[in-house]
């Protein structure tokens, strides 16, 4: 069965730099979700979105945003990289209907901020 | 605030032995919707089971079950036959609609690392 897709699986930027985190949902998935786990740490809920606006936002800083297109994927925007930005960045997408309470993970982006 | 506690930070069991994951929750919901994750070394977040607080019947999957105690508030994992593949980090999970669809953000505990020995 196809799966969340996330790219880059890996991605080591220096401080100040922004870098783009790509999320595909699972087919007939309309809702995605962002979360980041620091080392150590449980995943904290950044930002979802359903049927392309945006539906709740948790602990997401000012300095990073994200969008779903119009093929339902979604991209988390972070710019003025800081140290501890550095952890594991999730996206996870649920279906409309049915069961859109449960939500499937992708493998994660690793971000190592230097 | 809806809250996730788990309380066994670490956890070993013997391979083919049964072993018990517990997780209390706090929230004044009264629709909602219970998870266990597991994390693998490679840190990949997998779905094990899930559980809505409507129903009574606790959830079940293959080794794996949930005893639901909702007055307690309440959800434990029982693991039986313990495999060496199930050595993870396990997270319990809590969510229910805030404001609507695309809503249903998870609030995590902070998992329990589960070794299973040979």
């Amino acid at each position: 069965a196809a799966g969340v897709i996330q790219s880059p699986r890996h991605l080591i930027k220096e401080k100040r730099e922004t870098a783009t985190l790509k999320c595909y949902p699972i087919p007939r998935h309309d809702t995605v979700y962002w979360y980041q786990q620091g080392p150590g740490q449980d995943p904290q809920f950044l930002i979802s979105f359903y049927e392309k606006m945006q539906s709740d936002k948790g602990s997401i800083p000012d300095r990073f945003s994200a969008q779903q297109f119009s093929d339902y994927h979604s991209e988390l925007n972070m710019s003025s990289l800081e140290l501890g930005d550095s952890a594991l960045y999730f996206c996870a997408s649920s279906p409309l209907t049915v069961g859109q309470e449960t939500q499937y993970f992708g493998p994660g982006t690793r971000l190592l901020v230097l | 605030a809806q809250t996730v506690t788990q309380s066994q930070p670490e956890m070993s069991v013997q391979e083919a032995e049964t072993v018990t994951l517990s997780c209390t929750y706090d929230t004044s919901e009264n629709n909602y919707y219970l998870f266990w994750y597991k994390q693998p070394p490679s840190r990949q977040m997998i779905l094990v089971i899930r559980q809505e607080a409507y129903k009574q019947q606790n959830a079940t999957e293959n080794r794996f079950s949930v005893n639901f105690q909702k007055a307690a508030k309440s959800f434990s994992l029982k693991i039986s036959d313990s495999q060496l593949g199930d050595t993870a980090m396990y997270f319990c999970a809590f969510t229910y609609t805030y404001s609507g669809a695309g809503s249903y953000q998870l609030t995590f505990g902070k998992g329990t690392k589960l070794s299973v020995i040979p």
